[in-house]
């Protein structure tokens, strides 16, 4: 299976920040890697897929990118809405794999 | 506009069944595969398995294959998780999650979840 790592784990950070969220694949996955945000208790929200595509309805603010093993989100300026869990997603070989999240807190 | 939503979801003893359901609106349900994915609580998501256009293909996570089936019926927009078996790890929300296209593995819309509690 591919194993998918993301770091940090918890990030603290202001609103107008700019953070990095990085997720790195065991093996390559050339750009099959999505992203999701998460809140408490709600589904997930698809964010980008093929690394680099926004979804729409996605703010602008939000962008991924990376190909091979190495990938990341960056969110441009932090809003309070984006404070939440996101997660990476490989769909490049079954069995589909989650990194194990990154948690975004106010500080 | 799209929506996916989960029903059959409660409680069960381990060594039990339950069958998840998912009805699907707002889009032609038999254009897409359909997929399940758990999320444990507290932790983080695992998908499960998920299902072709026309059922002809199925693909599982190994911690569910021999146990969990997925199905479904394009005529009723609806699609299944009948789980057998159960082991109190299978406790979780089961999300309903769709791809939007052939090769493209990844999630576009979700439901809400069922939660899935497996204990005595």
């Amino acid at each position: 299976d591919i194993q998918m790592t993301q770091s940090p784990p918890s990030l603290s950070a202001s609103v107008g920040d700019r953070v990095t969220i990085s997720c790195r694949a065991s093996q390559g996955i050339r750009n099959h890697l999505a992203w999701y945000q998460q809140k408490p208790g709600k589904a997930p929200r698809s964010l980008i897929y093929a690394a680099s595509s926004v979804l729409s309805g996605v703010p602008s603010r939000f962008s991924g990118s990376g190909s091979g093993t190495d990938f990341t989100l960056t969110i441009s300026s932090l809003q309070p809405a984006d404070f939440a869990i996101y997660y990476c997603q490989q769909y490049d070989l079954y069995p589909i794999t989650f990194g194990q999240g990154t948690r975004l807190e106010i500080k | 506009e799209v929506q996916l939503v989960e029903s059959g979801g409660g409680l069960v003893q381990p060594g039990g069944s339950l069958r998840l359901s998912c009805a699907g609106s707002g889009f032609t349900f038999s254009a897409h595969w359909m997929n399940w994915v758990r999320q444990a609580p507290g932790k983080g998501l695992e998908w499960v398995a998920n299902i072709r256009q026309d059922g002809s293909v199925t693909h599982y996570v190994d911690s569910v294959k021999g146990r969990f089936t997925i199905s479904r019926d394009n005529a009723d927009n609806s699609c299944y998780l009948q789980m057998n078996s159960l082991r109190a790890e299978d406790t979780a929300v089961y999300f309903c999650a769709r791809h939007p296209g052939d090769n493209q593995a990844y999630f576009d819309y979700w439901g809400q979840g069922a939660l899935v509690t497996v204990s005595s």
